[in-house]
C-alpha cells in the first residue's frame, strides 16, 4: 500500500491568515483527494486533485478558498486562505491505490492528517 | 447519490467480549465497501474491505466484516475485542466508475472497558 506523508501535522494558526498543507505519496498515483474531518464530524471530500488539471471541487468548497496544487504523481499541496475559526478541523490527504493489473483495487489510503487550530 | 448510515454513535463493549458495528449503504449498483479505523489523534488505517467475491471478508486485527445485499449492508464483527480496540470506526463506500472518493458514514466510537 501507498505510504503518505503529511505536513505539517498541527498548527494553531490566527484568523486571516493562511497555511498550506503538503502531502507526500512514496508512489505515483493518479488521483488524490482532500478531506476535512471537522471536530467530532465525519470525513467530507474537499477536492479531488489530478496530475495535470485542475482540481474538481465538491458543493460547498472553492479554489478561492481552498487553492490546490498537484505539480507531479507524488505531491499536493491545500491551502486553507483567509481563515477562520470554522476551519479549524483534520486536514486528511488520500491517494486511490489501483492494482498493478489495473484499476481493480481502488483502495484509498490516507496520511496521518493535518490538526489546525484557527484562534 | 451514495449514502452511508451508522446508526450507533457510541458503543460500550467489556473487553473479551464480541462487537458488530452497524452500517447501511445506498447506492444503486453492487458498491465498494471499506471500514477504516480512527485512534485519537491518528489518521485513517484500513480494516477491510468488500470489491466482490466472497461476502465475508477477513481484515486486520481480527476484524470481519459480512456484505448482505438483501439489507444493503455491511456490518463489522469481531468475536473478543482488546482494549486496544478503543477508536472510531467508519465506514465508507465507493464507487466502481464515475466519482472515485469515498463516501463515509458518521462514524460510532467505541469504548471497551476492562
Amino acid at each position: 500500500s501507498a505510504v503518505i506523508s503529511q505536513k505539517p501535522s498541527r498548527d494553531i494558526c490566527q484568523r486571516g491568515t493562511s497555511l498550506t498543507i503538503q502531502c507526500q505519496v512514496d508512489s505515483q498515483v493518479t488521483m488524490m483527494f482532500w478531506y476535512r474531518q471537522q471536530p467530532g464530524q465525519s470525513l467530507t471530500l474537499i477536492a479531488t486533485a489530478n496530475q495535470g488539471s485542475e482540481a474538481t471541487y465538491e458543493s460547498g468548497f472553492v479554489i478561492d478558498k481552498f487553492p490546490i496544487s498537484r505539480p507531479n504523481l507524488t505531491f499536493s499541496t491545500l491551502t486553507v486562505s483567509n481563515m477562520s475559526p470554522e476551519d479549524s478541523s483534520i486536514y486528511l490527504c488520500s491517494v486511490e491505490d489501483r492494482s498493478r493489473a489495473g484499476g481493480v483495487t481502488d483502495t484509498q489510503y490516507f496520511g496521518p492528517g493535518t490538526r489546525l487550530t484557527v484562534l | 447519490a451514495q449514502s452511508v448510515t451508522q446508526p450507533d454513535i457510541h458503543i460500550t463493549v467489556s473487553e473479551g467480549a464480541s462487537l458488530e458495528l452497524r452500517c447501511n449503504y445506498s447506492y444503486g449498483a453492487t458498491p465498494y465497501l471499506f471500514w477504516y479505523v480512527q485512534s485519537p489523534g491518528q489518521g485513517l488505517q484500513l480494516l477491510l474491505k468488500y470489491f466482490s467475491g466472497d461476502t465475508l471478508v477477513q481484515g486486520i486485527k481480527g476484524f470481519e466484516a459480512e456484505f448482505k445485499r438483501s439489507q444493503s449492508s455491511f456490518n463489522l464483527r469481531k468475536p473478543s475485542v482488546h482494549w486496544s480496540d478503543a477508536a472510531e470506526y467508519f465506514c465508507a463506500v465507493g464507487a466502481h466508475t464515475g466519482r472515485r472518493a469515498l463516501t463515509f458514514g458518521s462514524g460510532t466510537r467505541l469504548q471497551v472497558q476492562p
